[in-house]
């Protein structure tokens, strides 16, 4: 079973919706969470880390559940240049091993 | 200040020769990870590097494939009788401890085309 498992999509939305992705993790001592953007051809880059208690950074919302070991990204009013593929990523151990997802495809479009 | 960079951006070699990929890791950033990315496809672990400890080579998917890190300075990864299926970008990445939990930068990756 992988450690990281999210929808790869597409998710083909119009400009101004929006837009949520789920992630769902296997080992419950999972200790970080985070999401990383990568646009085409272009190394993955840190958008967010996700807190229990919830955190939200202008039109983008990121949700912990331990309980259930999902994480979420809620995007707000999309606009075309958040087309890009969102990692979902977690931390093990001493909290420096990093699993990733294998993406979930967003394009957003005119 | 400046980033994770890689060298060189791009390389195209020959099946059968060998590759030296390098990776520059941001000043201070004790731990040092390389992935292989295939053309549409996730990250796949390779090896990791934290500090002076042993490298964690679990990643690694042949003997052909080595890598070192002098300290936690520059960190070279080597493929040896390249194959076709090695094609793909070699993605290093540092991290360091903010705010209670690591986090991981990339460098802009190399390119590795095998003919």
């Amino acid at each position: 079973r992988k450690e990281v498992e999210q929808d790869p999509g597409p998710f083909n939305v119009p400009e101004g919706a929006t837009v949520a992705f789920n992630c769902t993790y296997s080992n419950s001592a999972s200790q970080s969470f985070f999401w990383y953007r990568q646009d085409c051809r272009k190394e993955p880059k840190l958008l967010m880390s996700v807190y229990s208690s919830g955190n939200e950074d202008g039109r983008f919302t990121a949700q912990l559940n331990r309980a259930s070991q999902y994480i979420s990204l809620l995007i707000r009013d999309s606009k075309l240049s958040d087309s890009a593929t969102y990692l979902c990523v977690v931390t093990m151990n001493t909290g420096n091993q990093f699993y990733f997802g294998t993406g979930t495809s967003l394009t957003v479009i005119p | 200040g400046a980033g994770v960079s890689q060298s060189p951006s791009n390389k195209v070699t020959e099946k059968g020769k060998d590759v030296e990929l390098r990776c520059d890791p941001i000043s201070g950033h004790t731990a040092l990870y390389w992935y292989r990315q295939r053309l549409g496809q996730g990250l796949e672990f390779l090896i990791y590097f934290q500090g002076n400890s042993a490298p964690d080579k679990s990643g690694l998917p042949s003997d052909r494939f080595s890598a070192e890190r002098t300290g936690e300075s520059v960190s070279t990864l080597t493929i040896q009788r390249t194959q076709q299926e090695d094609s793909a970008v070699y993605l290093c990445a540092s991290s360091l401890l903010a705010g209670g939990k690591w986090e991981q930068y990339f460098g802009p990756g190399t390119r590795l085309t095998v003919t």
